[in-house]
């Protein structure tokens, strides 16, 4: 149980292009989700946290107008890429919190992969 | 605030050596920890993880760690090692009584790059 699907996993676009990425909660509802960016051969840095019928939180130094999240429905989390740039390729990765399980507390999607050129 | 140092950027270990991937912690309040491991091109995957009781915990793949809170460490073990665990490993923290939205939130240490040799 509690399987997070990414889509897409990977992605190529030219610069100038925005680009969407989903990340689903497959047979659970997620009350909270969490966006993080990876840069190779480095930790994971969380963006966002994703709130469903809420407005994201962003951390410190994130965006908010570059990376839109929209979190519309309990299994359905979106970011959005606008106007990406070389320097926005990266791997993303999503993650969704099971409500109330406490020994687990995110169960994270395999990535995307955005290449900007 | 919390933090996690994993002391060793890379690990080489020959198949079959046992190996030790060294996480250390800081933080003011109690904590659970949790080992992922990251395999090329995929997302994180739970490995094992500490909430109470035991400071020995066992999870998958033959690992095992042990929670340390004099020394605030919770390092990663496995006594003989395959090819297939070649991956990069992830130490992390959570504030279980976070409120608010800083509940469920992990503080990732910088990650382990595990290469078993042949």
């Amino acid at each position: 149980g509690a399987v997070v699907s990414q889509h897409p996993s990977w992605v190529i676009c030219k610069s100038g292009t925005s680009v969407k990425i989903e990340c689903r909660s497959l047979d659970f509802q997620a009350t909270t989700m969490f966006w993080y960016r990876q840069f190779p051969k480095q930790s994971l840095m969380l963006m966002a946290t994703s709130n469903e019928g809420s407005k994201a939180t962003y951390e410190q130094g994130v965006e908010k107008d570059k990376f839109l999240i929209n979190h519309a429905s309990l299994t359905l989390s979106t970011l959005t890429v606008t106007s990406a740039h070389p320097e926005d390729s990266s791997f993303y990765i999503c993650s969704a919190r099971v409500p109330r399980e406490v020994n687990q507390p995110q169960h994270f999607g395999d990535g995307t992969r955005l290449s900007i050129l | 605030a919390q933090s996690v140092t994993q002391l060793d950027s890379q690990v080489p270990v020959f198949e079959e050596a046992p190996v030790e991937l060294r996480c250390n912690y800081s933080s003011s309040v109690s904590v659970y920890l949790f080992w992922y491991v990251q395999y090329p091109n995929q997302g994180l995957q739970l490995l094992l993880k500490y909430l109470s009781g035991s400071t020995l915990v066992k999870g998958i793949n033959g690992f095992e760690a042990e929670f340390n809170k004099s020394q605030t460490s919770f390092h990663l073990r496995k006594p003989s090692v395959h090819i297939s665990d070649t991956a990069e490993y992830f130490c992390a923290v959570m504030t279980p009584n976070a409120g608010g939205t800083s509940y469920g939130k992990l503080t990732f240490g910088q990650g382990t790059i595990l290469t078993v040799h042949p």
